[in-house]
């Protein structure tokens, strides 16, 4: 049930921007893109969402692309405590769908 | 800190015992979720309650047993389960769709569940 694909692991030198790539090319005209992030033993994290426009916010910034088939979450300086797993999720009705998601790992 | 609260944070249960997990909200929000998480998998989703009503059951097992006694409150009854069912049991809860169909979920920080 899962509409979106993620790469399965990034790196990112501490400082750095973290770009996180999705994509959701089945995503109908009135369904959201989420991003959620979690780390390790605790719950999911809400980033961010949009629909059509870019989106930013005080965690990150949310880049969708004008055909809407897929998105880019920013993280603009990342920090050792942004490593976790960022989820891509694309929301049908009340249900949200987990893809497989991406493992960042910021490095010194 | 999460505005969903879940309790027990670790249990560990043998075969034949009964348990209860139990998710709080007191967001005022209608919609409340419950979802499993094998360790290095995503988050897979259970059941889902609206204006207190299942409104969706993914399959689960019998021995999986949801309660939502009023809007505030979501229980999971487990009873006779296998070890493959230890797993992270995350709770979540949003305003109800579709008056509020962007609305994002908040999740609690989970229940780690062995069964031995």
């Amino acid at each position: 049930d899962a509409k979106t694909t993620q790469p399965p692991s990034m790196d990112c030198a501490e400082g750095r921007a973290a770009n996180l790539p999705c994509n959701h090319s089945t995503i109908s005209g009135n369904e959201y893109v989420y991003w959620y992030r979690q780390i390790h033993s605790q719950g999911p994290q809400y980033i961010i969402h949009g629909l059509k426009n870019n989106e930013t916010n005080e965690m990150a910034s949310l880049i969708i692309t004008e055909d809407r088939k897929s998105s880019t979450l920013i993280l603009p300086h990342a920090t050792l405590r942004d490593t976790a797993v960022y989820y891509c999720i694309v929301k049908t009705g009340n249900q949200f769908y987990f893809g497989t998601g991406t493992s960042l790992t910021v490095i010194p | 800190d999460t505005e969903v609260t879940q309790t027990p944070k670790h249990l560990v249960m043998g075969m034949t015992n009964k348990k209860s997990l139990k998710c709080e909200q007191h967001m005022g929000h209608r919609a409340m979720y419950w979802y499993k998480q094998k360790a290095k998998k995503p988050p897979e989703l259970m059941f889902v309650y609206s204006y207190e009503k299942l409104s969706i059951n993914e399959s689960v097992p019998s021995r999986f047993s949801p309660e939502c006694p009023n809007s505030s409150l979501l229980n999971l009854h487990l009873h006779a389960l296998q070890p493959e069912d230890s797993a992270l049991y995350l709770c979540a809860s949003s305003p109800i769709w579709p008056t509020f169909s962007n609305q994002p979920q908040h999740f609690g920080d989970g229940t780690r569940l062995s069964i031995l």
